[in-house]
């Protein structure tokens, strides 16, 4: 069964600090994996794409990359500014019962401080 | 296509009642997902559709829920007898055809049972 854990629960920063937030999945044979973005009460944005054959992607100030032998993915975030303040979600595409799945990682909930 | 809705955005119903929420996924998307999150958690899988065929379902889905979705557009999600332990935030998300492609989600649907 595949799981997704993120690391650590909750994160506060000054504004302007570049910032990683982590994400660690436990089967390797991944398709892809997915970084979104969660305000309170709100849906889920997405924010960048790696499948399984890329190392990194960038958008903007954020840069994810992977790293499927190790099991890892980390999105960088440039600069922080209040606004980025949000719940931050890593999800994971894997192939389970001839189906392609997703499995969620439970969050970084993110406070960057003006 | 402004992207996938959903209706209604908030449900307060007594428990008992049975209740049915509405994701309208982006046109030209023919792979339709539905999640439920709760507070603190990533959303869990529930089901997939592909066109009209569910073509999966999570061991999340009791007897008690039931999802269509017709005509390969739109999708509901029926809960019956509801119960307190269904309070969540019920998310839609729409893809393309292709393998390993990107996930758009709704506003979800925020579920109270009292």
């Amino acid at each position: 069964k595949q799981e997704v854990t993120q690391i650590p629960a909750a994160l506060s920063v000054p504004e302007g600090e570049n910032l990683v937030l982590n994400c660690s999945f436990t089967d390797s044979a991944i398709y892809n994996l997915q970084w979104f973005r969660q305000d309170p009460g709100k849906g889920l944005t997405s924010l960048l794409l790696i499948q399984s054959s890329q190392r990194e992607q960038t958008s903007g100030r954020l840069n994810a990359s992977l790293d499927k032998s190790s099991g890892r993915s980390t999105l960088y975030i440039a600069a922080s500014q209040p606004g980025d303040s949000a719940t931050y979600l890593c999800a994971a595409r894997f192939l389970s019962g001839g189906y392609q799945k997703v499995t969620f990682g439970t969050g970084t909930k993110l406070q960057v401080i003006p | 296509d402004t992207g996938v809705s959903q209706n209604p955005r908030h449900k307060i119903t007594k428990r008992g009642q049975n209740v049915t929420f509405r994701c309208d996924p982006i046109s030209e998307h023919n792979r339709l997902y539905w999640y439920r999150q709760t507070l603190g958690q990533g959303p869990e899988f529930l089901t997939y559709f592909q066109n009209e065929a569910q073509l999966e379902k999570s061991r999340l889905l009791s007897d008690r829920f039931s999802a269509e979705r017709p005509k390969g557009s739109f999708s509901t999600l029926e809960i019956q007898r509801t119960e307190q332990g269904d309070s969540a935030m019920y998310l839609c998300a729409s893809s393309p055809r292709r393998d390993n492609a990107e996930q758009y989600f709704g506003p979800g649907t925020r579920l109270t049972v009292t």
